[in-house]
């Protein structure tokens, strides 16, 4: 079995700072990674994901995670932050053995809130 | 369609009373999964479709909710007799067949029911 732990309920952060989301996981397996994002009223949108080779992995909207085995982290980063990025943020794990359900493990979320 | 569709979008009912909610999967993806997330927690795995398999119901929280697919469509989840506790914004997703090796790519979620029980 597998859990995930997103520390931070909430996030403040004026725009074009730099953020952190963190995001730690659980696991007696090997896993797939991911971050999906929930816009106001929106469903959730895969972010990103880390399956194999380069630990660093980057979305389309300038976000990236790195994959951290020693530590089990993956936590979400973005040097300059927009408005337009206020949103939930969840991490999630996969079993990497598990071939058939696929089904992911959430965390609780990391609502992130750009200030102006 | 060009998403995953859920209906309704809002739902309000009274506590004993029984509700059923909607997914419309993406056209060719045979894996449909339903998922709850309770306010403040993460989502919680409910059930999971895939193509004409028996559904893995190991997620359901009790035998007050049922969902059934026919084929790779359509997926109603019901919950009879609501409780309080089952309060919580109802996801569906729904995923192609990856093939034999290959790394999943993601869900495809829908926009989710919000059910308030009172």
């Amino acid at each position: 079995a597998q859990s995930v732990t997103q520390l931070d309920s909430q996030v403040p952060v004026f725009e074009e700072a730099p953020v952190e989301l963190r995001c730690n996981y659980s696991s007696s397996v090997s896993v797939y990674l991911f971050w999906y994002v929930q816009y106001p009223n929106q469903g959730l949108q895969l972010l990103l994901k880390y399956l194999s080779g380069s630990t660093l992995v980057e979305s389309i909207n300038g976000f990236e995670a790195e994959f951290n085995k020693s530590q089990t982290s993956f936590h979400l980063r973005k040097p300059s932050v927009h408005i337009s990025d206020t949103a939930e943020y969840f991490c999630a794990v996969s079993d990497r053995s598990d071939t058939g359900r696929r089904a992911l493990t959430f965390g609780s979320g990391t609502r992130l809130q750009v200030q102006p | 369609g060009a998403g995953v569709s859920q209906s309704p979008s809002n739902k309000v009912t009274e506590k004993g009373k029984d509700v059923e909610l909607r997914c419309d999967p993406i056209s060719g993806h045979t894996a449909l999964y339903w998922y709850r997330q309770r306010l403040g927690q993460g989502l919680e795995f409910l059930i999971y479709f895939q193509g004409n398999s028996a559904p893995d119901k190991s997620g359901l929280p009790s035998d007050r909710f049922s969902a059934e697919r026919t084929g790779e469509s359509v997926s109603t989840l019901t919950i009879q007799r609501t409780q309080q506790e089952d309060s919580a914004v109802y996801l569906c997703a729904s995923m192609p067949t990856p093939y034999a090796g290959q790394a999943p790519y993601g869900y495809t979620f829908g926009s989710g029911t919000r059910l308030t029980v009172v």
